[in-house]
């Protein structure tokens, strides 16, 4: 069965440094999203990507976040300047259309210490 | 600004009880709502999508309704077993573009 795989599964890194986080989504799958999950708090939605753009982003994704698609299977998200708070478990997750059921990946845990 | 609540926030029960779980939204314009498990420390498992034209949903011992204009929905989970201990999350889309609003979650212990 397919699935959306994420590497890798745990990041530790130090406050200020770049970290790029990796998801192969499903193949056939045309939307594309980051989410986040602070330790005890909800999933929170970061990003929607299609077509090669970003379709819609929320508050959390400023400046210092972006994404790429650098080939047909990979979907990363970079965080330039990482900050105690981007701490958080990352997940990946594709559908076959904006509106249709989300397949999420295992999630990367990001330590910034 | 769209709310998800999600009550109660943990629940157990004894096994062979149905579980109900209740997850209720503050806008009703929402496009689908999608049911997940959550096992500690993992990723989200889809359970079931309900698109806003629907009512319910079905899967094996899963079923999950749709109140739009109540900004309700209820995941029965029938005849429950230990392994269906997890955390229960629910999701709305509120448009086209496949963004998910989360509730907090759900957290279910089925004791033997």
């Amino acid at each position: 069965e397919p699935e959306v795989t994420q590497t890798p599964s745990h990041q530790v890194t130090q406050m200020g440094q770049e970290v790029i986080l990796r998801c192969v989504p499903i193949s056939n799958h045309l939307y594309f999203y980051w989410y986040r999950q602070i330790l005890g708090q909800k999933v929170e939605f970061l990003v929607s990507f299609y077509n090669n753009e970003i379709s819609e982003k929320s508050e959390i994704f400023d400046d210092q976040f972006s994404v790429e698609r650098p080939d047909g299977s990979n979907f990363t998200l970079k965080i330039r300047s990482t900050k105690l708070e981007d701490s958080a478990m990352y997940f990946c997750a594709s559908s076959v259309a904006g509106a249709y059921e989300q397949y999420f990946g295992p999630g990367t845990r990001l330590t910034v210490t | 600004k769209q709310e998800v609540t999600q009550i109660p926030a943990a629940l157990s029960v004894p096994e062979g009880e149905n579980l109900v779980l209740n997850c209720s939204f503050t806008d009703s314009a929402i496009y689908n709502l999608q049911w997940f498990r959550q096992d500690p420390g993992k990723g989200l498992t889809s359970l079931l999508l309900i698109q806003s034209s629907q009512r319910e949903q079905t899967s094996g011992r899963l079923n999950a309704s749709l109140d739009k204009s109540s900004g309700r929905s209820t995941l029965y989970i029938a005849a429950s077993q230990p392994g269906d201990s997890a955390t229960y999350l629910c999701a709305v889309g509120p448009d086209s573009w496949g963004k998910l609003q989360f509730g907090a979650g759900t957290q279910v212990v089925v004791t033997p």
